[in-house]
């Protein structure tokens, strides 16, 4: 079966800039995940999608982050604008059914703002 | 909400030693995943654990879900340069997964 496709591998951005990355996720999944993990820590979750509706979205900073799922299939996040602190790699993954089933995670995207 | 905490942080391990990482969580969960990511990749599905007690076995990986479903061990064997990477576990309440902090294990041959 075809991974969890994401775009772009690696953006280099200056601070206040805005950029967005998109996820495909496998055929099937109803259950999509944005991931924030900064160099030497575990993947922080950003937001929770059941299908096209958000399921948890209280750990995505939302006055600079926003995040979509149209028509339950993929996915983009956006960020506008970004910070220093932004810099980080964004993972998203996709599984069957919520938590219980593993999750399969796409490439990243490494964002470095400067 | 849940915090899942992994000690050690760092195994520096001699080839062909065995060595232990653990996982314990601030609440009781539904289930524990564990995943590896090796350098410069992204997180890998190893295992889910689901109920008490409950030990599984993939090769010379054994896993463990703690009586009280609050903790969790991950056992390595003979270990190998393959074996390099971060491995993290991460905690359902059924309905979010929260990742702990991650064991980065390095290999010397």
């Amino acid at each position: 079966e075809a991974g969890v496709a994401q775009s772009p591998r690696y953006k280099i951005i200056e601070k206040r800039q805005s950029v967005a990355f998109w996820c495909n996720p496998i055929s099937g999944h109803a259950t999509l995940y944005w991931y924030q993990q900064i160099l030497g820590q575990g993947p922080k979750l950003l937001i929770q999608f059941q299908n096209n509706g958000v399921v948890d979205d209280s750990q995505l900073p939302k006055d600079r982050f926003s995040a979509e799922r149209l028509k339950g299939v993929d996915s983009t996040l956006k960020i506008q604008p970004a910070k220093l602190e932004d810099s980080a790699v964004y993972l998203c993954a996709s599984s069957l059914q919520g938590t219980f089933y593993g999750y399969t995670f796409g490439s990243g995207t490494r964002l470095t703002v400067v | 909400g849940q915090q899942v905490m992994q000690i050690p942080q760092y195994q520096h391990v001699q080839e062909g030693e065995d060595f232990t990482t653990y996982c314990n969580s601030s609440t009781t969960l539904s289930n524990i995943q564990w995943y590896k990511q090796r350098p410069g990749g992204h997180p890998v599905f190893l295992i889910q654990l689901v109920k008490s007690g409950e030990v599984k076995k993939q090769k010379r990986l054994t896993f463990q879900f703690g009586e009280a479903k609050k903790n969790s061990s991950l056992h390595i064997t003979a270990t190998q340069t393959t074996d390099v990477g971060t491995y993290f576990c991460a905690g359902s309440d059924d309905y979010k997964l929260s990742f702990g902090a991650g064991t980065t294990v390095t290999v010397r041959a």
